[in-house]
């Protein structure tokens, strides 16, 4: 069965200090990757996504994630963190059917 | 367009009640899809539909029913709650004519059952 997983449950920043989220995924054929985030008493929303070609993806809000097919991985990362980042940050999967596979999600945590 | 809505925002049930979840899109949208979302566990499938008349089961169903009557309607279903229902359930909606695939997320339900 497919399985998303996400490793940082709670991550704290301080301002302007780099963020790579982790995620991981077991599917052997083609998947779509996605990332969405919740921000506090919100739906969520699509951060960016990632379904072929350049496996660098470039999100809203300065975000960016990773495609290594090698790792099956698909990571979150932004340079510099704001406060108005703390948020709960979703890895998905979708594959053949349309459905998405959640992560658990990572709490990240930005100190001003 | 207002998008995926989703009543009642709040819920709170006696053990036993049954009650109706509703999520409506307005986009014209094949796919709906329902989600329970629990701390530590993600967001999990219950139900989806490919479209009116078609409805399939997700990785939790157990405990409700969904139906399909229209395109813009996806009800869901508690006949007899339990507290290990107790979530925040997020309905979403997609279609294979939208550039690959995205899934618009209703603004959720909190429901306890107590």
């Amino acid at each position: 069965a497919q399985s998303v997983s996400q490793h940082n449950h709670h991550v704290i920043l301080s301002e302007a200090a780099s963020l790579e989220l982790g995620c991981n995924y077991s599917y052997g054929g083609t998947v779509n990757l996605f990332w969405y985030v919740q921000y506090p008493g919100q739906h969520l929303q699509l951060l960016l996504k990632y379904f072929s070609g350049d496996p660098l993806v470039k999100g809203i809000k300065g975000f960016e994630a990773e495609f290594i097919k090698s790792k099956f991985s698909f990571n979150l990362r932004k340079p510099s963190v704001q406060w108005s980042d703390t948020a709960e940050y979703f890895c998905a999967v979708k594959t053949g059917a349309n459905n998405l596979f959640f992560g658990t999600g990572t709490r990240l945590t930005v100190i001003p | 367009n207002a998008g995926v809505t989703q009543t009642p925002k709040f819920q709170v049930l006696k053990t036993g009640q049954s009650m109706t979840l509703q999520c409506a899109q307005d986009m014209n949208h094949e796919y709906m899809s329902w989600y329970r979302q629990d701390p530590g566990m993600g967001l999990r499938l219950i139900h989806y539909s490919v479209g009116a008349g078609i409805t399939d089961q997700g990785e939790v169903p157990n405990g409700y029913n969904v139906s399909r009557s229209t395109t813009e309607d996806f009800p869901l279903r508690l006949l007899s709650a339990a507290p290990s229902q107790t979530s925040v359930y997020f309905c979403a909606s997609s279609s294979p004519r939208l550039v690959r695939y995205e899934q618009y997320f209703g603004p959720g339900t909190r429901l306890t059952v107590t």
